[in-house]
């Protein structure tokens, strides 16, 4: 079975660019995340959708980052306009739909975003 | 969320059993202790949870303080492959609530 995937691995971009950081999550995941860690901190929280629908946003730092997860499948992260403060590690993790009951999250190898 | 103290770094050798402390002094009832370990340049990955008993699974062991305000991941053969950041996560098991707060880990060292 495959695993999470992100892609792209690696991005450079200048600020004030966009950037657009896709995640495919585990086939048969309803949840599925974001999480980042940016330099020297921990890695925070995001968002979480179930299927298509945004469950918690909690994390998402400002209106300059937008997630879609169109027909609950896969999921893009948008930054536009990006800021330097953004650089640093994306993860997606993805996990099964278990109501009531723990449910592993498996991560993705992250996408490292570096804003100049 | 409930926070979790974790020493900053453990360094152990090859082939012998680490214990990774973890205090969780304001756990509640309904809290589940989590464990997860982020190898170098890789997602984190699940590891072990518990709620009260002691658990084992084919990667550690999970000993829980009979009070639940602290807990020890055991590895009982360190490898290399070993080396991680090891992350003690308290998830309240709420429908729909299934972020995980991830605080700085322990960064384990093993030495050849």
């Amino acid at each position: 079975e495959a695993g999470v995937t992100q892609f792209p691995s690696h991005s450079v971009i200048e600020k004030g660019q966009t950037v657009t950081l896709r995640c495919d999550p585990i086939s048969g995941h309803d949840n599925l995340y974001w999480y980042r860690r940016v330099m020297g901190k921990e890695i925070k929280f995001l968002l979480h959708f179930v299927k298509e629908s945004k469950q918690d946003e909690s994390g998402m730092p400002n209106n300059r980052f937008l997630a879609e997860r169109t027909g609950g499948t896969y999921s893009t992260l948008k930054v536009q306009p990006a800021e330097l403060e953004d650089s640093g590690v994306y993860f997606c993790a993805s996990s099964h739909l278990l109501a009531g009951a723990y449910n592993e999250q498996f991560f993705g190898p992250g996408t490292r975003l570096t804003v100049l | 969320d409930a926070k979790t103290t974790q020493p900053n770094s453990m360094e152990s050798n090859e082939e012998e059993p680490v214990h990774l402390p973890c205090n969780h002094s304001t756990i509640s009832g309904t809290d589940y202790i989590h464990w997860y370990r982020q190898l170098p340049s890789q997602g984190p990955e699940y590891v072990i949870h518990g709620l009260t008993s002691n658990v084992n699974n084919r990667m550690a062991s999970l000993a829980i303080a009979e009070d639940r305000k602290s807990s020890t991941l055991i590895l009982h053969r360190a490898t290399l492959r070993d080396a991680a950041v090891y992350y003690c996560i308290l998830r309240r098991l709420i429908q729909g609530a299934q972020k995980l707060v991830f605080g700085q880990g322990t960064r384990l060292t093993i030495n050849p």
